[in-house]
């Protein structure tokens, strides 16, 4: 299996702040990596896929970067409902496998 | 707009098998990978499987001897079976879609359905 280790755990930030959070694979996983956005009480949601692509509605101030074994998660300016947990996941081969997630919380 | 929606029982006793579908609403089922995932409570995310048109399903092996996931088209469901379940298989159960426009990415979900295995 593929293992997505996620930094860091948690991290505390304030509104307008820049985030940033990075994912690193066990191999290398090409580009085939996505973030999702979880919030309490709520199913996953995608933000990015294939690395850098965002997905359809999800604002620009989330981004995506990275290839190979390292990946990094953005956001530009930290909105209220941004306070969430965001997981990176790759799709190189089966098991699907996920980080262990990064809860950013309000300071 | 495709939604997903999850159904089965909530609480499962130890030993037997847990038993959920996915019903997919507003989009043909094939030329999608439609999988679970779950959930412990406050914990991470892991995929157990998924299932293609037509093709076999694909598990994960840390529960390949104990998972079936199979494909109803007609009805415009997929559903998960786990047997022999444990205090372990506690936990959020989510349906998703992968590969609209060949994207590997899971792309819809469903709410999620929450599965409590207790005596």
């Amino acid at each position: 299996d593929i293992q997505m280790t996620q930094s860091p755990s948690s991290l505390s930030v304030s509104v307008g702040d820049r985030v940033t959070i990075t994912c690193r694979a066990s191999q290398s996983i090409s580009r085939y990596l996505s973030w999702y956005q979880q919030r309490p009480g709520k199913a996953p949601k995608l933000l990015i896929y294939d690395a850098s692509s965002l997905q359809t509605g999800v604002p620009s101030r989330f981004s995506g970067s990275g290839s190979g074994t390292d990946f990094t998660f953005s956001i530009s300016s930290l909105q209220p409902e941004d306070f969430a947990t965001y997981y990176c996941q790759q799709s190189y081969s089966n098991p699907r496998t996920f980080g262990g997630g990064t809860k950013v919380e309000i300071k | 707009q495709v939604q997903l929606q999850e159904s089965g029982p909530g609480l499962v006793k130890p030993s037997e098998t847990l038993s959920l579908s996915c019903t997919v609403s507003g989009d043909p089922m094939r030329s999608f990978y439609w999988s679970w995932i779950r959930q412990p409570p406050g914990k991470g995310l892991e995929w157990i499987g998924y299932i293609y048109y037509s093709a076999n399903p694909n598990y994960n092996p840390s529960l390949n001897s104990r998972v079936t996931i199979s494909l109803d088209s007609s009805k415009k469901q997929f559903s998960l079976k786990l047997t022999s379940v444990t205090a372990a298989d506690t936990a959020m159960y989510y349906c998703a879609r992968e590969g609209f426009r060949g994207v590997r990415a899971f792309d819809i979900w469903g709410p999620g359905t929450m599965v409590t295995v207790s005596s």
